[in-house]
């Protein structure tokens, strides 16, 4: 596997379902991020750790729950959703979050559905 | 409150020019980056600017005024599968990427 990669790439679930999104990079980046792509919208950053360390939480809902074990991977933890969370999940990584360094490198996304 | 303007749409011929332009309104400046999105794929980086001027890479070019808070990405030669939507990101003073909304580009043969 090279770059970034992310399971699973369409999930559906109920509202009172709970489910996890898993993203593993494998370029050796220090910085992992989680993104929301709405349609028309701007992508909306989520989460960002920075050596394993969650640097931000932007007023994400508790429905969300980040888990980063090691600079590897990271995870997005989903539990009684609302259909408005339908969307693209789009994970990132980048070499550091300063300068240049922050170029960042995404995966394919999962795109999910709430009924 | 921290903003990125660019246009929601454009349409090019191939083989022409096209410019993208992007204005921004953040708390600080770190770096303005530009990405492409293809239809149902993942963002992808095209360019990276923190001082003024223009950069060219191939086809493309990216400028950037900070004193304006302006950028632009320009793509010359312009071929099909250029169509795709560009994502304008700005890296603010917290080092977090501002994104504007895309520009979609349509080329027309």
């Amino acid at each position: 596997e090279t770059g970034v990669t992310q399971t699973p790439r369409h999930l559906v679930m109920g509202m009172t379902n709970k489910k996890s999104l898993k993203c593993e990079q494998h370029l050796g980046h220090n910085a992992m991020y989680w993104y929301k792509q709405s349609a028309k919208k701007p992508l909306e950053l989520m989460f960002v750790y920075s050596l394993e360390e969650r640097v931000e939480n932007n007023s994400v809902p508790s429905r969300f729950s980040p888990e980063c074990p090691n600079s590897s991977h990271l995870f997005l933890h989903l539990h009684t959703l609302q259909p408005e969370d339908s969307a693209l999940y789009l994970c990132a990584s980048s070499q550091g979050v300063r300068g240049s360094y922050n170029e960042q490198f995404f995966g394919p996304g999962t795109r999910l559905t709430v009924l | 409150g921290q903003n990125i303007d660019q246009p929601t749409e454009m349409t090019a011929t191939e083989g022409a020019i096209v410019q993208i332009n992007c204005t921004y309104q953040t708390s600080g400046f770190n770096g303005l980056f530009w990405y492409q999105q293809h239809a149902g794929e993942a963002p992808t980086f095209l360019s990276y600017n923190v001082l003024d001027g223009l950069e060219e890479k191939g086809r493309f070019s990216s400028f950037l005024s900070r004193s304006k808070g302006y950028s632009y990405l320009l793509l010359k030669e312009l071929q099909m599968k250029d169509s795709a939507s560009y994502l304008c990101a700005v890296l603010d003073s917290n080092y977090q990427l501002i994104w504007g909304a895309g520009t979609k580009l349509i080329i027309k043969p």
